[in-house]
């Protein structure tokens, strides 16, 4: 079954820390993986965007990696302000039966505290 | 330029009604989604237009259905409307309907079933 599982569920960190979020897929085939950020009661808006090709890719203070092969994938953020609260989804589209799909993971809730 | 709008912003209605929810790409923008999120979970794919024509279906009963015009805009009907279909409607448009294209939200449409 393809699926996209996020963990943390929810995080709460101080302003000024970093934090790593997780997203581990089992989305059979892949073309890419995508990081979004959504604020309460808004649209997500997109972070990174990465093919099988790519390990890494940076957005500021924002800093995904991926594994094809462990289909592991990780958002880093560096520096967190208050702002960063918010939802964090992975998302992996590919083709699955002969139609381009794309799979959300549920999101991390990151929580900055001052 | 202009997001993408959605329209309406917010919308009540009763079980076994049907309900049209529509959507303006980014001007140039090809390529129109549509995704469900339940309130506390990430979006689901519902179904992606190009060019007029379907190209990506996610798992979703024949009551939902949806259709790209000529100038790309989208609406998204949902028939014999249930209590399990009370969410927040996301578009998303993006320039193509494949590969690793930015796609950019709306701010949704709030349906409430009663």
């Amino acid at each position: 079954k393809n699926q996209v599982e996020q963990s943390p569920q929810s995080l709460i960190i101080l302003e000024g820390k970093n934090c790593t979020l997780q997203c581990n897929y089992t989305v059979s085939p892949f073309s890419n993986l995508r990081w979004y950020k959504q604020d309460t009661g808004r649209g997500p808006v997109s972070l990174t965007i990465m093919t099988f090709s790519e390990n890494t890719k940076s957005n500021g203070r924002y800093t995904a990696t991926l594994d094809a092969d462990t289909k592991q994938s990780s958002l880093h953020i560096t520096a967190s302000q208050l702002s960063d609260s918010a939802s964090y989804i992975c998302v992996v589209s590919g083709v699955m039966d002969s139609s381009y799909k794309l799979i959300f993971g549920s999101g991390t809730r990151l929580l900055v505290r001052p | 330029d202009a997001g993408v709008t959605q329209s309406p912003t917010h919308l009540i209605k009763t079980r076994g009604q049907h309900v049209t929810l529509r959507c303006s790409p980014i001007s140039g923008h090809k390529s129109v989604s549509w995704y469900q999120q339940v309130l506390g979970q990430g979006p689901q794919f519902i179904f992606q237009y190009y060019e007029k024509e379907e190209r990506g279906r996610g798992n979703f009963p024949d009551r939902f259905s949806a259709r790209q015009f000529p100038n790309y805009s989208s609406e998204l009907n949902v028939n014999a409307l249930l209590l399990g279909d009370s969410a927040l409607y996301l578009c998303a448009s993006s320039p193509s309907g494949w590969g690793n294209y930015e796609q950019y939200f709306g701010p949704g449409t709030r349906l409430t079933v009663t």
